[in-house]
C-alpha cells in the first residue's frame, strides 16, 4: 500500500516556466512533509519542507502548497531552469514512528533551454 | 565534515552470497536509516535506528539485518543475496526528525 502518491512520473517544462508536482497522502498522522531533489548518481538532498499548520512555504523559487483537508501537497518551481532538471521526491513522516520517511514514487523533471 | 559515507559504491554479488554495506556519519546524528531505491518506486525504508543500540524494521526488512553499536556507524547486512535485492542502497542520517535527512551517495548493488 503506497501511502504517498506522487504525480506526474515525468515532466517536461520550458526554461522560465512553472513546474508543478503533486502528492497525496492517506495517513492523517503524518505531520512533516519534506521534498527532496536528486541528481543522477547522487543521493537525495532536502529541498524544502512544511508542517501541516501552514498552508504555504516559500524558499526562493520553490514553494510548497499544503491542503490539509484534501490531504494533498504540491511543489511549485517558479522560473524553472535547466539546472533544476532532476528527480524530485515528496515524503511524509509522523511523530510516533521514529524518523521514518515514507516517499512518493518520484518525478523526473526536465527543463528545456 | 565528510557527512554520510557509504562503501562500497558498486558491488556485484552472486546469489546466496552475503555482504555488508557500510555507512558512517560524522555529524553526531542520532537518527540513521537505510533505504533502497528502485525505478518508479521511490525510496523504501529497510531499517532505521533512533540511537546507538536501538534499531527497528522499516517497510521492506526481509533479507536484511542491521546493528547500531556506535552513533557513527550503521552497517546493513545482506544475509543471502537474491536477484530481487538488486537496487541502489542509500544510508541517511538526521539530527532530529524534522531537520531533514542527509543522504550518502549510495551503493549500487547487482545480484546475479
Amino acid at each position: 500500500q503506497q501511502q504517498v502518491k506522487q504525480s506526474p512520473q515525468s515532466l517536461i517544462v520550458q526554461k522560465g516556466g512553472i513546474s508543478i508536482i503533486n502528492c497525496a497522502y492517506e495517513n492523517t498522522a503524518f505531520d512533516y512533509f519534506p521534498w527532496y531533489q536528486q541528481f543522477p548518481g547522487k543521493g537525495p538532498a532536502l529541498l524544502i519542507a512544511i508542517r501541516p499548520d501552514v498552508s504555504e512555504k516559500k524558499e526562493g523559487r520553490f514553494t510548497i502548497s499544503f491542503n490539509k483537508s484534501a490531504k494533498q501537497f504540491s511543489l511549485h518551481i517558479m522560473d524553472s531552469q535547466p539546472g533544476d532538471s532532476a528527480t524530485y521526491f515528496c515524503a511524509a513522516s509522523r511523530g510516533n514512528a521514529g524518523n521514518m520517511l515514507t516517499f512518493g514514487g518520484g518525478t523526473r523533471l526536465m527543463v528545456k533551454p | 565534515n565528510a557527512g554520510v559515507t557509504q562503501t562500497p559504491k558498486f558491488q556485484v554479488l552472486k546469489t546466496g552470497q552475503s555482504m555488508t554495506l557500510q555507512c558512517a556519519q560524522d555529524m553526531n546524528h542520532e537518527y540513521m536509516s537505510w533505504y533502497r531505491q528502485d525505478p518508479g518506486m521511490g525510496l523504501r525504508l529497510i531499517h532505521y535506528s533512533v540511537g546507538a543500540g536501538i534499531t527497528d524494521q522499516g517497510e521492506v526488512p526481509n533479507g536484511y539485518n542491521v546493528s547500531r553499536s556506535t552513533t557513527e556507524d550503521f552497517p546493513l547486512r545482506l544475509l543471502s543475496a537474491a536477484p530481487s535485492q538488486t537496487s541502489v542502497y542509500f544510508c541517511a542520517s538526521s539530527y532530529f526528525r524534522t531537520a531533514g535527512y542527509t543522504f550518502g551517495s549510495g551503493t549500487r548493488l547487482t545480484v546475479v
